[in-house]
């Protein structure tokens, strides 16, 4: 079971680059969500999903965009690359449609950078 | 904006001892999680309290949560070095769906 997988690990972009962040979970996850982590910040929530189809903004979604086309995937898309965008990505899931009630399952980040 | 705060930001103490974290939040909640993060790893959940419990246990950990001091503290006991993370506080409301999460408190155990 490898629970919430998020690909790439690592990642160097330039200012105004676009690029897609891959989130899957095997786990039959309803909600899924999608924070940034800055030192200092704790966790912000970016854009989140209860359930195919249907996704909705978070604390701080400017410059991103999601959509929700299968249960199991929820990429995050950067349409053009801003060093403020510079931040470890979290990629979480949980049963249910609500993360308030429901322990997350996070994956292990992917670590950005933009020049 | 944070709900959860967590207090103090950093706590360094040897092995065997205890630890205490503590976290505050301003509104009313349904829920709230702890977290466990390793250095470069994701978040991994600990315990979940709800508004109508004051006290739960897992293992070596015990949460405490008063909703009229708006406070919950979290409790490792007889520490070891594998419990060195960051811990997360994050509060839930059943209105907007969401977790809201601290900032986090920097535990050391040094063996």
């Amino acid at each position: 079971n490898a629970g919430v997988t998020q690909t790439p690990k690592f990642q160097v972009l330039k200012t105004g680059q676009s690029m897609t962040l891959q989130c899957a979970q095997d786990m039959n996850h309803e909600y899924m969500s999608w924070y940034r982590q800055d030192p200092g910040m704790g966790l912000r929530l970016i854009h989140y999903s209860v359930g195919a189809g249907i996704t909705d903004q978070g604390e701080v979604p400017n410059g991103y965009n999601v959509s929700r086309s299968t249960t199991e995937d929820f990429p995050l898309r950067l349409l053009s690359a801003a060093p403020s965008q510079t931040s470890v990505y979290f990629c979480a899931s949980s049963p249910g449609q609500g993360a308030y009630n429901q322990p997350q399952h996070f994956g292990d980040g992917t670590r950005l950078s933009i020049l | 904006s944070q709900q959860g705060e967590e207090d103090p930001q950093a706590l360094s103490i040897q092995e065997g001892e205890n630890a205490t974290m503590n976290c505050s939040y301003k509104t009313s909640i349904n829920n709230l999680q702890w977290y466990r993060q390793n250095s470069g790893r994701g978040l991994v959940h600990l315990i979940l309290i709800r508004s109508n419990e004051r006290e739960k246990h897992s293992g070596r950990l015990r949460v405490t949560l008063d909703t009229s001091k708006k406070s919950s503290s979290l409790l490792i006991t007889a520490s070891r070095a594998a419990d060195t993370a960051s811990y997360f506080c994050a509060t839930g409301l059943s209105s907007n769906y969401k977790l809201t999460f601290g900032k986090g408190t920097l535990l050391t155990v040094n063996p």
